[in-house]
């Protein structure tokens, strides 16, 4: 079965520090989508990539986070200086567009834990 | 505006049709979504329906649209304990360029007790 790979699967870093996430989606998608996951908030999207171009990032703080595909085969959620608040578990999924009705496929998540 | 909504959990008896209701907003979706999510992992696809459908059945699945009401429910006969998991509804809202986007409710806790 086609996956879309995430590494790393767990990150604990300190306060400050620059995390890096990054996304394979499967061969062929077009369309890359950034979530995060927490207990407060549920699954809230950051970014929206559609043929590596950013369509739409209006849900990602922009002073700290940045989100790019430099190409087809990577995205890539970039966080510095991180916070503890942005401790969540971040998931990345692929599909194309059109073609909707297969839906998205997500990874697995990192799990980002910042203290 | 977005917003999708779920109650937060249910709880069923092994063997028992499990229902899970949704509330969406957005009329221009076109494709409306169920994910499954099992502790530790990613969403994973379980079903869609478009939205000039009322119904698909999908082996134990079945989903119901009322597209008046935006109501969204799954269906899930003889429900067993591995299908203890949160149940996210998506909706998939058109936006103006030409692009959609996936809107996750809250996710609701599906437990099976025997």
């Amino acid at each position: 079965d086609a996956r879309v790979t995430q590494t790393p699967r767990h990150k604990v870093t300190e306060m400050g520090q620059e995390v890096t996430m990054r996304c394979q989606p499967i061969l062929g998608h077009n369309t890359v989508f950034w979530y995060r996951q927490t207990m407060m908030q549920g699954l809230e999207l950051l970014a929206y990539f559609r043929n590596r171009a950013p369509l739409d990032d209006s849900g990602m703080p922009k002073d700290r986070f940045s989100a790019e595909m430099p190409d087809a085969t990577l995205a890539t959620l970039k966080i510095q200086p991180s916070e503890p608040r942005d401790s969540a578990v971040y998931f990345c999924a692929s599909g194309l567009f059109p073609g909707q009705e297969r839906g998205y496929t997500f990874g697995s998540g990192t799990r980002l834990t910042v203290v | 505006g977005e917003d999708v909504e779920q109650s937060l959990f249910l709880s069923v008896r092994e063997g028992d049709s499990s229902v899970i209701n949704c509330t969406y907003t957005d009329s221009s979706s076109t494709y409306l979504y169920w994910y499954k999510q099992e502790p530790g992992a990613g969403l994973q696809l379980l079903t869609y329906i478009f939205s000039n459908m009322d119904m698909k059945q999908d082996q134990r699945l079945t989903v119901l649209l009322n597209k008046k009401d935006k109501h969204l429910s799954l269906r899930i006969a003889d429900t067993q304990t591995g299908d203890s998991a949160i149940y996210f509804c998506a909706e998939s809202p058109m936006f103006s360029g030409g692009y959609n986007k996936l809107i996750f409710g809250a996710g609701t806790r599906l437990a099976v007790h025997p």
